[in-house]
């Protein structure tokens, strides 16, 4: 089975701190995902990457970065948390090319006071 | 981009009742999922049906390619059913996948 596993399920930081949020994939996938979810927003695309040291901006990269040094591994950075980033970050991963399904790891809760 | 539309947005059922949930999608995709997302936020895959038909026991999915949209069907629901039901398409020449906005249902004991 593809495991998602993300670092924190609960993460409460202040303004202005650094965030990492982590993600690991232990399936050899080449493509991974970050998202941001807020109650009536659905599901919003951040950042994803699709190789190692790749990345591509998603719908709302603003006050995010991302990096990817080793294939198994996508971290989400907040370089200096906001309020209105509150929200819960869901990573995904996927193959890049047969079948494409994509797989959620179990999401982290964070609130920026 | 494609676009993705779920409906209803809310059911409510009582135990026991069936369900069919749909998702209209506005271009031809290659993949198409269905998630569940429970209580704690995670989401889980139902179905990888690009196309078809697919069962895994009370719950069945069908996607008719040619016109756009896929169905999934709850039968017999339980209380553990409630939650958010997600759709998702992609097209090979996007990297990204296309989320609706997904159906809360909530099944009353």
């Amino acid at each position: 089975d593809v495991k998602v596993t993300q670092s924190s399920r609960y993460l409460v930081k202040r303004t202005g701190e650094k965030v990492f949020l982590e993600c690991v994939q232990d399936m050899d996938h080449e493509n991974m995902f970050w998202y941001r979810q807020d109650p009536g927003l659905g599901l919003r695309l951040i950042y994803f990457s699709y190789d190692v040291k790749m990345k591509e901006k998603g719908d709302i990269p603003e006050g995010y970065s991302v990096s990817r040094e080793k294939k198994e591994r996508f971290s989400l950075i907040l370089e200096s948390a906001s309020t209105n980033q509150t929200s819960m970050y869901l990573c995904a991963s996927s193959l890049t090319s047969g079948r494409r399904e994509q797989f959620f790891g179990p999401g982290t809760r964070l609130t920026v006071l | 981009g494609i676009q993705v539309e779920q409906s209803p947005p809310d059911l409510i059922l009582q135990e026991g009742a069936n369900s069919t949930l749909r998702c209209n999608f506005s271009d031809s995709v290659n993949n198409l999922q269905w998630f569940h997302q429970n209580p704690w936020g995670q989401l889980i895959n139902l179905f990888y049906i690009p196309s078809g038909t697919k069962q895994n026991g009370r719950l069945s999915a069908t996607t008719v390619a040619t016109e756009r949209y896929s169905l999934l069907y709850i039968s017999s629901s339980q209380t553990t059913d409630s939650g958010v039901y997600f759709c998702a398409a992609h097209k090979y020449n996007f990297n990204k996948f296309y989320f609706g906005s997904g159906t809360k249902l909530n099944v009353k004991p």
